[in-house]
């Protein structure tokens, strides 16, 4: 069981919503990442945050933003939601250094 | 650009036989590769990592992975499967510039009794 816990666990919102998901880190973890997994997909990659600053972003449109606070937690801000953003959304941590990334329990967010 | 690949969407063997899940793998640097399972409902949890050195990974679980640079694969192994092994199993590379991480399309395994 890793440390990095997300909330809500599920979430409905209607289209043109915006909402916001939050994940705490393990302690000592500077790096979080953010994944969207569509049913049936493997998880494609959303941003990473590095003490505090944005250190990478995938192929998602500026609507998809984030916030990595000093305390290892962060959040992920979705604005004008769309139906095709209904999906699971993880978050990942990582100490400075190493390979593997922790992943949370993930988020299910269903847009209608 | 990096990238991997599962050719089987789904896997199947029997309770106590050999399994392997398939995994190939294109980058452009040294691989960083890994091996992720997914139950129902749930987040990622991490088996096993190939950063550097023997090509057999233990990891979690009991699973295994052989690191074979010619053939450019990364299969993930056990010797004898459970049927608590029955889930979802993503391979992943990471990319040469930061922690992100590329992952297949996953394989379901399903374990029979």
């Amino acid at each position: 069981e890793t440390g990095v816990t997300q909330s809500p666990t599920h979430l409905i919102k209607t289209r043109g919503q915006q909402v916001t998901l939050r994940c705490s880190s393990q302690s000592g973890h500077n790096t979080v990442s953010w994944y969207q997994q569509a049913l049936g997909q493997g998880p494609q990659f959303i941003f990473q945050y590095y003490r505090e600053e944005e250190n990478g972003r995938g192929n998602f449109p500026p609507r998809f933003s984030g916030l990595q606070f000093p305390n290892y937690s962060s959040e992920l801000n979705v604005n004008a939601l769309e139906l095709d953003d209904s999906a699971l959304y993880l978050c990942a941590s990582s100490p400075t250094g190493e390979g593997e990334q922790y992943f949370g329990p993930g988020t299910r967010l269903t847009v209608t | 650009a990096q990238s991997v690949a599962q050719p089987e969407d789904q896997v199947n063997v029997a309770e106590g036989n050999p399994l392997t899940v398939k995994c190939t793998y294109s980058v452009s640097g040294n691989p960083y590769l890994f091996w992720y399972v997914q139950y129902p409902n749930r987040g990622l949890q991490f088996l096993l990592k190939y950063i550097t050195g023997d090509n057999l990974v233990k990891g979690s679980y009991g699973f295994e992975a052989e690191f074979n640079k010619s053939q450019t694969s990364f299969h993930l192994k056990k010797p004898s499967a459970l049927v608590s092994d029955s889930a979802l199993y993503f391979c992943a590379v990471r990319d040469d510039s930061s922690y992100k991480l590329i992952f297949g399309s996953g394989t379901r395994l399903l374990v029979r009794p």
